[in-house]
This record gives C-alpha cells, structure tokens and sequence, in this order.
C-alpha cells in the first residue's frame, strides 16, 4: 500500500529537550515536504527537499532542521523545542510531475511544555 | 510574496446541492499550480484536483471541478451533489513552478452537509 508514515503520533515534551519526528515514504517519490497546522492559519512549510541531499528552506524554517540521507526518509528535527512549535506536524511526498498531489501522513501532535 | 485566500471560514450545504468554495491567489510567476485537498474530521489530508496556470480548460474529477478565472486569480472549488461524507476542512494551495516543491496553502474552509 502507497504510504507516507509518521512517528510517533504524539507527543508531549519539554521545552528544550532535543527531538526528531521520523518521516518515510514507500513510493520512490523524489520530492518530501514538512508542514506544521495551527488553527486559522491553515498549513504552513517548513522544509521541502527536491531529492537526497537537496533541501530548502519553506515559509517557517525557524527552530526545524531537516536531512535527506535516503530517498524514503526525511527526518524533522527540533534541536531545542519552544512551547510556540506546539503543533500539528504533516509530512508529505509527491511524485516529480507537476500535476501530482501530494500524499500526505497522518500527522504529529506535538505539544512542548 | 505569494499568497492564498480562503474568506469563507465556515460553509453550510443541503446534501445533494452544489456549493462553491472560494480561493483567490497573488502571484508574479508567470507560471503555477493550484491544488485543493480535504481534510475530514479524521485529520487526514486528502489531494482532490490540479489546475495549471496555462491550462485551457477547468479541472474536472469526479464530482469536483475548479472554476479558474486567471484574470481574476481565483481558483474556486465547485462539489456537485454534496454527501454527508463531503463534510471536511477543504484547503487552496499554490505551488511555483520555478520552485517545484514549494507550496502555499490557505486558511481553510470547513464545509457542513446538512442531510
């Protein structure tokens, strides 16, 4: 089954202890994005990779880095988490045609304390 | 900047009638995509229909169809026949063609089917 999986699903922590949401696809798609949702601002990106090696910086890069070490898998990580990453985090993978959507994974409740 | 906007917060629809769903978009790139997805209450972000920037005609899938004005930069989403099961957060998004994996979504619409 075409996937994109996220772990974990949830997760409470404290301000300033270092975490990583994984991210893996199962459809060889070169291109993966991170996202985070909040509430009346609809989704915005955080880091988008175009294949192994190649990142960029989204809308909202701050407090988030990101690697591309293997085309399934693009790790999120929050060096030192700050109660305003409270979130909800998708990852995202597409095809390279422009008419492709993206697939999207079921999504990370984050909550920093 | 790029920019995608939703203004209908909160939509109500009788089942089996059509709705609109607005999205209007601010680009200088002479070339773009325009996407919709839905997310239900589930939380799941599903991709509903692409339009190009030079596309002729309006997108159609299924029961969903864009109605693309370019002049106007809009990018309405039309639901035909509305189900129960159509009841969800529906999200405009924009991507820039030079910047393939770059993408701008709006603030999101959620539709209510009234049986």
């Amino acid at each position: 089954e075409a996937q994109v999986t996220q772990n974990p699903r949830y997760l409470i922590t404290v301000t300033g202890k270092k975490l990583t949401v994984t991210c893996s696809q199962n459809m060889n798609h070169e291109y993966m994005s991170w996202y985070r949702q909040d509430p009346g601002l609809g989704l915005r990106q955080i880091y988008y990779s175009m294949n192994v090696e190649v990142t960029d910086k989204g809308d909202v890069p701050e407090g988030y880095k990101v690697s591309r070490k293997e085309k399934r898998n693009f790790p999120l990580i929050l060096e030192s988490p700050s109660p305003n990453q409270t979130s909800l985090y998708f990852c995202a993978s597409r095809a390279g045609a422009e008419t492709y959507g993206q697939y999207f994974g079921p999504g990370t409740r984050l909550t920093v304390t | 900047a790029q920019k995608i906007t939703q203004t209908q917060p909160g939509m109500f629809v009788q089942e089996k009638e059509a709705v609109t769903l607005d999205c209007t978009y601010d680009t200088s790139d002479p070339s773009y995509g325009l996407f919709w997805y839905k997310q239900p209450s589930s939380g799941e972000m599903i991709f509903l229909i692409y339009q190009g920037s030079y596309d002729q005609q309006n997108a159609t899938e299924g029961r969903y169809s864009l109605n693309f004005q370019k002049a106007r930069k809009s990018a309405n989403l039309v639901i035909s026949a509305s189900q129960l099961g159509d009841s969800a957060m529906y999200f405009c998004a924009m991507r820039r063609t030079h910047s393939i994996n770059q993408f701008y979504f709006g603030t999101g619409t959620s539709l209510t089917v009234i049986p």
